[in-house]
């Protein structure tokens, strides 16, 4: 059984679209994240909830949107896709009180053509 | 702030070569030091850590010792195998609750048959 699930793995689709990127995480941890990650494996944070707050927002244009309906999921919404979003993104989540010790899902390779 | 710096890649070695692969840090006062592994197609999944200076942290032949005195975490095995062919990342979490994970650069590591 996936500890942290993300669907989907691959997602094509053309500039300007809106798209989403689903997170679920079964190890009931309270800290969720999500990160980007270039073609030079370069990894930085987006954002970090807790508990359903949000607690890291880095600087990242507002067409993303994380939305967390429970601390359980993190999704992630893209508006008006530019080529430079193409990247693989990472939800990823810990137990609040050991911050480091991360939990990746397998990624999701969003390509904008 | 807080931050991390790794050697660049890619490392090539030939299989049961001795590896290093350096890291440094810069942070205030007592931050956590992880080693992440990523593996091809797949997310990060934690490989060691040590939590205060002068821990040794160790797993699947690979060990990492903090060093406070030259803010140093570098990570060694010393017989490396084909299959430890992956990207490797050095990550820092720092003391404060409100700190959030930071890693480094990353560093592709092939090992040749």
């Amino acid at each position: 059984d996936t500890a942290v699930s993300q669907t989907p793995k691959y997602l094509v689709t053309q500039m300007g679209n809106d798209k989403s990127i689903k997170c679920e995480q079964n190890l009931g941890h309270d800290t969720m994240y999500w990160y980007k990650q270039d073609s030079k494996k370069f990894l930085k944070i987006m954002f970090s909830y807790n508990n359903k707050e949000l607690i890291i927002n880095e600087t990242v244009p507002n067409r993303f949107s994380p939305k967390s309906p429970d601390k359980a999921h993190l999704n992630l919404h893209i508006n008006s896709l530019e080529l430079g979003d193409s990247a693989v993104y990472f939800c990823a989540s810990s137990q609040d009180e050991k911050r480091g010790e991360l939990f990746f899902g397998e990624g999701s390779r969003l390509t904008v053509l | 702030g807080n931050s991390v710096t790794q050697m660049e890649g890619p490392v090539t070695l030939s299989e049961e070569a001795f590896l290093t692969i350096n890291c440094t840090y810069t942070a205030t006062g007592y931050p956590s030091l992880f080693w992440y592994v990523q593996y091809p197609g797949e997310g990060l999944q934690l490989l060691l850590k040590a939590t205060k200076a002068d821990d040794k942290g160790s797993n699947k032949g690979f060990e990492a010792t903090y060093r406070k005195e030259t803010t140093s975490f570098h990570l060694e095995k010393g017989s490396v195998q084909v299959s430890d062919s992956a990207v490797y990342f050095c990550a820092l979490s720092g003391w404060s609750s409100a700190s959030k994970i930071i890693f480094g650069s990353g560093t592709r590591l092939s090992i040749r048959p």
